[in-house]
């Protein structure tokens, strides 16, 4: 059983605040991660690719690092706006499956004016 | 710009009935993949297909079958429905595995409901 996590399940913020949350994977079989942005009512987009350890991405206000040697990476959202406001998923490819693209379950944003 | 079409959006159907959901997608991806979304656990991965006239299974294949007749058809049936299918069920596509490529394209959703 592959076993992606993502923490917290769900995270309310004050507009302007700033906030990170985690996806973990198996680090042993590390092949990518992405980031996907998910609003309510439509269909996931993907926000980043990672794919080296150390791998830092930015779009925005929007930020990620990559930890491949034990498993974890980060989704940052600097001064938080009603509009990031969506769930955000790690989908994780293993080196011996790539082609098997594995989701987490997702960390619920609510963003308060 | 059609991208990933899912139909139908909606159906209700009774315990025992089969339907099939139907994928296509207009960018020419060579991977295709049905997932489920149910509340708290994200997206699972039902079955996938890496190209035209193969499919393998994902985490939670029971109770379903896909054909891939076509690149650009992927068909997601149930044989005899249950009221644990009952979800939302998303297709999403790739041009290939290799990084950096392989970002998903998502269709719209169909939500299913068994009685």
């Amino acid at each position: 059983i592959l076993n992606v996590e993502q923490s917290p399940q769900s995270l309310h913020v004050q507009e302007g605040d700033s906030t990170n949350f985690t996806c973990s994977f198996p680090s042993s079989n590390f092949y990518a991660l992405h980031w996907y942005r998910w609003e309510t009512a439509k269909s996931p987009e993907a926000l980043f690719v990672m794919t080296l350890n150390g791998d830092e991405k930015k779009k925005g206000r929007i930020s990620a690092t990559l930890n491949t040697k034990e498993g974890y990476s980060y989704l940052y959202i600097k001064g938080s706006q009603p509009e990031d406001s969506a769930t955000y998923l790690c989908a994780f490819h293993m080196k011996t499956s790539y082609d098997k693209v594995i989701f987490g379950p997702g960390t619920s944003l609510s963003v308060i004016p | 710009n059609a991208g990933v079409t899912q139909t139908p959006k909606f159906r209700v159907l009774k315990t025992g009935q089969s339907m099939t959901l139907l994928c296509a997608q207009d960018m020419n991806h060579e991977y295709m993949y049905w997932y489920r979304q149910d509340p708290g656990m994200g997206l699972r991965l039902i079955h996938y297909s890496v190209g035209e006239g193969t499919t393998a299974k994902g985490e939670v294949p029971d109770g379903y079958n896909v054909s891939r007749l076509k690149k650009q058809n992927f068909l997601l049936g149930l044989e005899s429905a249950a009221p644990s299918q009952t979800s939302v069920y998303f297709c999403a596509s790739s041009y290939s595995t290799r990084v950096g490529a392989n970002v998903l394209t998502f269709g719209a959703g169909s939500r299913l409901t068994v009685l």
